[in-house]
């Protein structure tokens, strides 16, 4: 089945540790994006990909980091410079060519720093 | 500041009747708006979208309303059901292919039976 998966589904990690959340497309999209939210807030965007090899920053950046070296993973690290890393953070992906700009979104991953 | 915005954080309704929600924007540049519905603790899955150049978008029990004078789109259901009850993100997005959408707070719906 085509379709985007994130693991773990859910994740514990230490203060001061830096960790890192996968995100993975059988779609062969081409637009690769990570988003996190929290209670009361709606998806804020962490980091997009467009194509193999180059990303962009989005909203609210500081503290994380990407690389896009496949067409089909994204993987996100979450350093120990973000400040408040505890939320949910989800992926998604685009074709470039559809008709329209729906993004389809994999099941997320609930971060908690202890 | 907010470019999208969902004034209402929640909104109860009785199966059978209609759902409304609400959506405004202030970027006049957005061509293309979408609803996402959420379950917690699950990822957005896409409802429906509707592109500037038109009023209204419908996909069976959902239908869309877009008035670009007062920058509003609505999302309508009818009927609702008990199943329909989850978090409605309202999404914008602006211009070529691969950008990112911005999301508004989200409504969370409940129908009841």
């Amino acid at each position: 089945d085509g379709g985007i998966t994130q693991s773990p589904k859910y994740l514990f990690r230490k203060e001061g540790q830096n960790v890192t959340l996968s995100c993975e497309q059988n779609l062969n999209h081409d637009a690769m994006y990570w988003y996190r939210q929290d209670p009361g807030q709606g998806l804020r965007l962490i980091y997009y990909s467009q194509i193999v090899n180059d990303f962009q920053k989005g909203d609210i950046a500081e503290g994380y980091s990407v690389s896009r070296e496949k067409k089909e993973s994204f993987p996100l690290t979450v350093t120990s410079a973000q400040k408040n890393p505890t939320a949910f953070y989800l992926c998604a992906s685009r074709y470039a060519g559809g008709r329209g700009n729906e993004q389809f979104f994999g099941p997320g991953t609930r971060l908690t720093v202890l | 500041d907010q470019q999208v915005k969902q004034n209402s954080p929640s909104l109860s309704v009785q199966e059978g009747r209609i759902s409304i929600l609400n959506c405004d924007y202030t970027n006049s540049m957005f061509d293309y708006f979408l609803w996402y519905k959420k379950y917690p603790a699950e990822g957005p899955t896409f409802l429906i979208s509707i592109s500037s150049i038109k009023d209204k978008n419908e996909d069976g029990r959902f239908t869309v309303f877009l008035n670009k004078s007062a920058k509003h789109l609505s999302l309508h259901i009818v009927p609702s059901q008990p199943g329909d009850s989850a978090v409605y993100f309202c999404a914008a997005n602006q211009g070529q292919a691969g950008t990112a959408l911005i999301f508004g707070k989200g409504t969370t719906l409940s129908v009841s039976s």
